[in-house]
């Protein structure tokens, strides 16, 4: 079955670093691709997606681009703040069904230090 | 901007007991779902529902586990008789149309004792 797999946390990082989450995905046909972010105490919010190869989503200075060939879609950010210490989910929906459910990687705690 | 809602925002029961959690979609919304997260895991899919009748069910949801949309507004899971094991974060979401992005609620902590 379809399935999401991203890089396991925690990752700390400094403030203003570059950062990477990796991601990788198994589904059949074309997927739409998501990241999801949830800071403390919140629920779950849509931070980019892509619905097709080579789409790039970006929002707040993350992108993350939808490559096929690699059937990877990693989340990036150039210059990363405090504000954005969270857990980032990685996750998709398959093409086959206009219900169809999201399916979740197990997600990734970032911690940004001052 | 609209949001999904949901209460109570933590519930602890008694091992046994039945549970009913509440979610109000977005008003125009027409398809809706319920997810949990067991601490430290990955969120899961419980069950999806469009045009008032459950599409899609994973392995989780079994005979323990309802849903409904009494009023047009609100949408509920009910877990008849809850288990330890039904401890977790329980979120709905809704999504307006068939290629729409889903919109989570804030979740309800559900401990079970």
């Amino acid at each position: 079955g379809d399935s999401v797999t991203q890089m396991e946390g925690p990752v700390t990082l400094s403030e203003e670093a570059f950062l990477t989450i990796n991601c990788t995905y198994t589904a059949t046909g074309y997927p739409s691709l998501f990241w999801y972010v949830q800071y403390p105490g919140e629920g779950l919010q849509l931070l980019l997606k892509a619905t097709k190869a080579d789409d790039k989503g970006s929002n707040k200075g993350f992108e993350a681009t939808y490559r096929k060939e690699t059937t990877s879609f990693h989340l990036e950010k150039g210059s990363v703040q405090v504000s954005d210490s969270a857990v980032y989910f990685c996750a998709l929906r398959g093409q086959d069904s206009s219900a169809s459910k999201i399916i979740f990687g197990s997600g990734t705690r970032l911690s940004i230090r001052p | 901007e609209p949001e999904v809602t949901q209460t109570p925002s933590h519930q602890v029961t008694q091992m046994g007991q039945e549970v009913i959690l509440r979610c109000v979609p977005i008003s125009n919304h027409l398809y809706f779902y319920w997810y949990r997260q067991i601490l430290g895991q990955k969120v899961e899919f419980l069950v999806s529902f469009y045009n008032n009748e459950i599409s899609e069910k994973s392995e989780i949801f079994d005979d323990q586990f309802s849903v409904e949309r009494p009023d047009g507004s609100n949408f509920t899971l009910k877990i008849r008789s809850t288990k330890l094991e039904d401890s977790a974060m329980y979120f709905c979401a809704s999504k307006r149309g068939e290629q729409e992005t889903q919109y989570f609620g804030p979740g309800t902590r559900l401990l079970v004792l």
